[in-house]
């Protein structure tokens, strides 16, 4: 089964400056999904970014992109201009395209942001 | 259009006892799966269904059924409940083509077994 690491349960961050949220992933597929999704005190589970493993462009949404590296297995999340709304668990997922295992979505462990104002 | 709902939003149960998570979707979605979160674990997959009347399971089935009877529901049940089984309990959702995209979640559902 893929593995998704997440090594940071914890970061802090200024309010308006940037931090970096890495993530990691075993896999012998060549074609997959990557995730970030994030979840506030409420619980609820907010898709934030995801990324196409075919595409090598970095996806990007507002303040939001990711860094690919596709050969390393690496997938983090960089936040720009910090707002005390960013404040919540955030998690690294990984689906299969194709194939049995490609309704299966694989969770890391989750990074606690913190916003300082 | 609701997206995905659960009910209910708290349940404490006795061990032993048995009880139905109820999940529905409105978005006609033919993937459906039921996650259960613990402190510092992530999401683990419990079961999942590609489309009515077909289910399987995922990493953490034990203790767990479901089925799929029409493609908008799919309830979690639990037959005997354990202190093992206290925690968060999510539903979700996607479509599956022509690519698979990303599941949409329910609200949550925190169980406690006593």
């Amino acid at each position: 089964a893929q593995t998704v690491t997440q090594s940071q349960p914890e970061m802090s961050v200024q309010e308006a400056e940037t931090v970096t949220l890495s993530c990691t992933y075993d896999t012998s597929e060549s074609d997959y999904y990557l995730f970030w999704y994030k979840q506030p005190p409420s619980r609820q589970m907010i898709l934030v970014i995801r990324q196409e493993a075919y595409k090598q462009q970095n996806a990007t949404e507002n303040r939001f992109s990711v860094n690919f590296q596709k050969a390393a297995k690496s997938f983090s999340l960089k936040i720009s201009d910090s707002q005390l709304g960013d404040a919540a668990m955030y998690f690294c997922a990984y689906r299969s395209a194709f194939g049995h295992n490609f309704n299966k979505f694989y969770f890391g462990s989750g990074t606690k942001l913190n916003v300082k104002p | 259009n609701a997206g995905v709902t659960q009910t209910p939003k708290f349940q404490v149960l006795k061990t032993g006892q048995s009880m139905t998570l109820q999940c529905a979707q409105d978005m006609n979605h033919e993937y459906m799966s039921w996650y259960r979160q613990d402190p510092g674990m992530g999401l683990r997959l419990i079961h999942y269904s590609v489309g009515a009347g077909i289910t399987d399971q995922g990493e953490v089935p034990n203790g767990y059924n479901v089925s799929r009877s029409t493609t908008e529901d799919f309830p979690l049940r639990l037959l005997s409940a354990a202190p093992s089984q206290t925690s968060v309990y999510f539903c979700a959702s996607s479509y599956r083509d022509p690519r698979p995209d990303t599941q949409y979640f329910g609200p949550g559902t925190r169980l406690t077994v006593l």
